[in-house]
Parts: C-alpha cells; structure tokens; sequence
C-alpha cells in the first residue's frame, strides 16, 4: 500500500496570500495519477486537481498542481476567504488500493 | 449533473451488519466506464477507500476490510450498495459513496455522505 504524507498539518495564511501543500508519497508513481480534494466542515470533499495537474471542471485557474514522482504540490495562488478548508491528495498507482494523505488544515491567519 | 445519495440506518449495534444503499442520479449508472466506489470518514479523521464495484459487477475491496464487505450492484435501480459485517465502534464513521471518473484514478461525484454510528 503506497502510504501519502501531507505537509504541513496546519497552515495559517492571509487571503490574498500564497499557499504551497505537500503531498509525498512513499513510493515512485509511474504514472501522475495524484488527485487533490478540499473539504469544507459538514461537507463531501470536492475535486480539484486530478492527474497531479489537471484543474477539474469549475475549479478556478488559482488552484494548481505539479510535481511527480514522489513529491507533489498543490497551490493556490491569491487565497480568497472560501479557499480556506482541509485539502487531501490521493493516489491511484499501478495497484489498489487507493489511499489519502492524512490532510492539511489550511486556516485563516 | 450526476447526483448521488446515500441512504441507510443511522446506528447499528455492534457485531451486526452496516447496510448502505447509494442512489445515482441525472445519469444511467450503466451508462460510460465507471467504476462506483465507498469511501468513510471518522470524525475528525481522513479519508479511507473502502472497495469499488463496475457495472458488471466486477469489484475490488480494500485488504484492511476485504473479509467483512460487500458491494453489489442493482441497474435496474440505479443504485449500489454497501454491506460491512461484524461492525464495531471503529467503524463509525461518515460514508460517502462516490464515482471513479475515466479512467478509474480519482473520485469526481460524490454523495453527501451519512453518519453510521455503531453502538449498543
């Protein structure tokens, strides 16, 4: 099972900021198949990135992907005051199961 | 806009059996390759893929709950299902049921989700 560490836990920014996640993974995937999620309280997580940098559909061009790998980064330019949620990746490699990161809490500063 | 919902009882006592049903709609849950899939959340915790199921029938579980689940799947309703045997408090959770875009690498649809709370 291919086990994803997010960093950092926590991140306090200022809408209007800049905000870099990580995602690590614990073995090279061969292909890009990283996907990232924002999940607001009492809510389902929502699509954002799919293919470690392909927005999905309706997501603003301030969210972006990259990376490849082992490491892999979500990034959300110009934070605006509904960014702020918890974020997860998740990986689809060459064998099940899926999994998630542990999350990020990105907070209002 | 595919819709997806899930449905079920809110509390099961411990060793029994946890039944979900997922209901797709604004589409046929035969219609495309999709896979559909079961995900849980305990409160305050991540995310945990729990199996997936083709419209075929063909499933694939997660190893860590392999022996205690089923996913099956009804066309004729357009729904699928989840049945997790021998539950215990570990397994209370908020359960999502989900689609697996094309091809089958991230979860793009997802239910509402609903509170399972096993406890006597």
């Amino acid at each position: 099972e291919i086990v994803l560490t997010q960093s950092p836990g926590t991140l306090s920014l200022s809408p209007g900021g800049r905000a870099t996640l990580s995602c690590r993974t614990s073995q090279s995937l061969n292909s890009p198949y990283i996907a990232w999620y924002q999940q607001k309280p009492g809510q389902a997580p929502r699509l954002l990135i799919h293919g470690a940098s392909n927005r999905a559909t309706g997501v603003p061009d301030r969210f972006s992907g990259s990376g490849s790998g082992t490491d892999f980064t979500l990034t959300i330019s110009r934070l605006e005051p509904e960014d702020f949620a918890v974020y997860y990746c998740q990986q689809y490699g060459h064998s099940l199961p899926y999994t998630f990161g542990q999350g990020t809490k990105l907070e209002i500063k | 806009q595919v819709q997806l919902q899930e449905s079920g009882p809110g509390l099961v006592k411990p060793s029994q059996t946890l039944s979900l049903t997922c209901t797709v709609s604004g589409g046929s849950i035969s219609s495309g390759s999709y896979y559909w899939s079961w995900i849980r959340q305990p409160a305050g915790k991540g995310l945990e893929w729990i199996g997936r199921i083709y419209t075929s029938g063909s499933t694939n579980y997660n190893p860590s709950l392999k022996s205690r689940v089923t996913i099956s799947v009804d066309t004729s309703k357009n729904q699928f299902s989840l049945k997790l045997s021998s539950v215990t408090a570990a397994d209370t959770a908020v359960y999502y049921c989900a689609r697996l875009c094309y091809p089958p690498t991230s979860f793009d649809y997802w239910g509402q989700g609903t509170l399972v709370t096993v406890s006597s």
